[in-house]
């Protein structure tokens, strides 16, 4: 079944770690994004990449970075720079330009 | 200005009323336009796809766009409790580096 599959499900941080969130998809889609969301609010963006080995600054890429080696796959590290982690992380893909946006199961980042 | 600006809510109907829900779009350059159901906890599901004018209906679900007024909304007729959810409206077309939108989303309970 084709789809994106986001990993881990949920993920606890240390203060001052580093960690990386798994976003791999089987659509052929070429875009690729990157969301917050954090409790009752809207998504926002934090990165997205419309081809590989580019990618773009959403409206909220501060302690957060991508990389897109890959079409399949497009990993968001959150890093310590980052002082208020704790959220619900949303990965997303598109094929053809103007089509629907497909989403992950999600990762819930929790700082311990 | 927000791309994609919904009424935040919440928005309370009983059961078996039609629930309304609105959004409005800033670029008139805009193709395509999405409603996606979310559930608390869950990431969001595409429930309606509408790229132009006038209605579409899928069973309970209809959407309704207006280009020239830059709005799209979406009708939920004999709501039910199971449509308690959040719902995204989501905007794609236009001329910058990201052409994927969503507003911050309406959400909606329903009173059995």
């Amino acid at each position: 079944d084709g789809g994106i599959t986001q990993s881990p499900k949920y993920l606890f941080r240390k203060e001052g770690q580093n960690v990386t969130l798994s976003c791999e998809q089987n659509l052929n889609h070429d875009a690729m994004y990157w969301y917050r969301q954090d409790p009752g609010q809207g998504l926002r963006l934090i990165y997205y990449s419309q081809i590989v080995n580019d990618f773009q600054k959403g409206d909220i890429a501060e302690g957060y970075s991508v990389s897109r080696e890959k079409k399949e796959s497009f990993p968001l590290t959150v890093t310590s720079a980052q002082k208020n982690p704790t959220a619900f992380y949303l990965c997303a893909s598109t094929g053809h330009v103007n089509t629907e946006a497909f989403f992950g199961q999600g990762t819930r980042l929790t700082v311990v | 200005q927000k791309e994609v600006e919904q009424n935040s809510g919440p928005l309370s109907v009983p059961e078996g009323a039609i629930a309304s829900l609105n959004c409005t779009y800033s670029d008139r350059g805009s193709q395509s336009f999405f409603w996606y159901r979310q559930y608390s906890g869950k990431s969001p599901e595409l429930i309606m796809s509408i790229y132009s004018n006038g209605d579409k209906e899928d069973g309970r679900f209809t959407a309704q766009l207006n280009k020239a007024s830059q709005y799209v909304s979406l009708l939920i007729r004999d709501s039910q409790p199971s449509d308690s959810a959040t719902y995204l409206c989501a905007v794609t077309g236009g001329t910058g580096a990201n052409n994927l939108f969503f507003g911050t989303g309406t959400r909606l309970t329903v009173i059995p």
